[in-house]
């Protein structure tokens, strides 16, 4: 596509259900990066891809926030028994290399709500 | 760890005066330096950069901003507001070690008619 795709754009869940959000990035994009953004917090990074390979997961916030990239294109969020503190827009951005000097093209997010 | 820091929560401007989105940020070596846009129910979109030379540097949409090294900011500006400038505008620093960006807690404008 010419930008960067995100499902759902919008998710409702009960406490404790797991939810995946998935994002499709510019072809021939071979950084892929995930952010969390909260109401009042600005944007907190999740985590890094460059191609398959995730050299940079420090800001998955614990053990039930996971990521994977498949083919060097598609790549899904999971997060585990929700919790409403979970509840945030998440971001997904890619670039034709990781950034140094270059730009980071964002999806519009998905909006996800525990309930 | 690079940050940056954006001071004021929203600012308000009357359409026509001059737009001012202040961000400092604090590095180890040289910064780069970004600005994003992100209009309701929409990603961010890129502004403008700043990785070398001239300490002005213009963007899309009629913005610009000023690098200054003394005063480690790097204020968005510009000349004469739009309605449609009204957005959420977040700056952003290279993270060094990490091939990231981090970004501030972001600026709501407010342009009124």
């Amino acid at each position: 596509g010419a930008g960067v795709s995100q499902s759902p754009s919008n998710k409702v869940t009960e406490k404790g259900k797991d939810v995946e959000l998935r994002c499709d990035p510019i072809s021939g994009h071979t950084a892929l990066y995930w952010y969390r953004q909260s109401l009042g917090q600005g944007l907190e990074f999740l985590i890094y891809f460059q191609g398959n390979s995730a050299p940079d997961k420090s800001g998955l916030p614990s053990d039930r926030f996971s990521a994977e990239r498949t083919g060097g294109s598609v790549s899904t969020l999971t997060i585990q028994r929700t919790q409403q503190e979970d509840s945030a827009v998440y971001l997904c951005a890619s670039s034709l290399v990781a950034v140094n000097t270059g730009e980071l093209f964002f999806g519009e997010g998905s909006r996800l709500t525990v309930l | 760890a690079q940050s940056v820091a954006q001071p004021e929560d929203q600012v308000n401007v009357a359409e026509g005066n001059p737009l001012t989105v202040k961000c400092t940020y604090s590095v180890s070596g040289n910064p780069y330096l970004f600005w994003y846009v992100q209009y309701p129910n929409r990603g961010l979109q890129f502004l403008l950069k700043y990785i070398t030379g001239d300490n002005l540097v213009k963007g899309s949409y009629g913005f610009e901003a000023e690098f200054n090294k003394s005063q480690t900011s790097f204020h968005l500006k510009k000349p004469s507001a739009l309605v449609s400038d009204s957005a959420l505008y977040f700056c952003a620093v290279r993270d060094y070690g990490n091939n990231r960006l981090a970004f501030g807690k972001g600026n709501q404008v407010v342009v009124i008619p």
